[in-house]
């Protein structure tokens, strides 16, 4: 079956410090693979998506690259900020026809930021 | 506009009780989700609707949970003599059309059994 595996955190960081948060996946075939946030008190929150291989998604700063070759979609900011403290989920969606695109999540990685 | 609520935000119950949990997709969205976050855990998927009907409940751990969607909007999650292992957050996601991969989340109703 499919899985996500991330980095376990927390992950704790200075302002301005750059960040990877590692993600690999298993699936069959080609899926889609997205990166969500869940800020203190608030809903998941789509933050970048890629469709196909070497496809980067970005947004708010953040960036992960679909490397097939390695099945891999790292997380990657080049300067954090204290606001992006939350926890972060890598996850998947089988694309293959009748899977109805529900999403396989990584166990999360929370990062705090400090000043 | 509004994005998906769900309904009551906590609940507290009795080991053995009956609980629904309720969620209004966005307006227009035909595709409905039910996730279930453990504590420190991702969510899992339970159940997927296109429209009125069940079109994957291949998540759904066992036959104490049921969830409907009547009229292709509305959906409620129904579990029946909850055990302290039901104890989780359980989300709701909902995309505009069947196949359409962006789900948009809920805040989600968090679910104490006692």
């Amino acid at each position: 079956g499919n899985s996500v595996t991330q980095m376990e955190g927390p992950v704790t960081l200075s302002e301005e410090a750059f960040l990877t948060i590692n993600c690999t996946y298993t699936a069959t075939g080609y899926p889609s693979l997205f990166w969500y946030v869940q800020y203190p008190g608030e809903g998941l929150q789509l933050l970048l998506k890629a469709t196909k291989a070497d496809d980067k998604g970005s947004n708010k700063g953040f960036e992960a690259t679909y490397r097939k070759e390695t099945t891999s979609f790292h997380l990657e900011k080049g300067s954090v900020q204290v606001s992006d403290s939350a926890v972060y989920f890598c996850a998947l969606s089988d694309r293959r026809p009748g899977t109805a695109s529900k999403l396989t999540f990584g166990t999360g990685t929370r990062l705090q930021v400090t000043l | 506009g509004a994005g998906v609520s769900q309904t009551p935000s906590n609940k507290v119950t009795e080991k053995g009780k009956y609980v629904e949990l309720r969620c209004d997709p966005i307006s227009g969205h035909t595709a409905l989700y039910w996730y279930r976050q453990s504590l420190g855990q991702g969510p899992e998927f339970l159940i997927y609707f296109q429209g009125t009907g069940a079109a994957d409940d291949s998540g759904l751990p066992n036959d104490r949970f049921f969830a409907v969607r009547p009229e292709g909007s509305v959906s409620t999650l129904k579990i029946q003599r909850t055990e302290r292992g039901d104890s989780a957050v359980y989300l709701c996601a909902s995309s505009l059309l069947w196949g359409v991969e962006t789900q948009y989340f809920g805040p989600g109703t968090r679910l104490l059994v006692l």
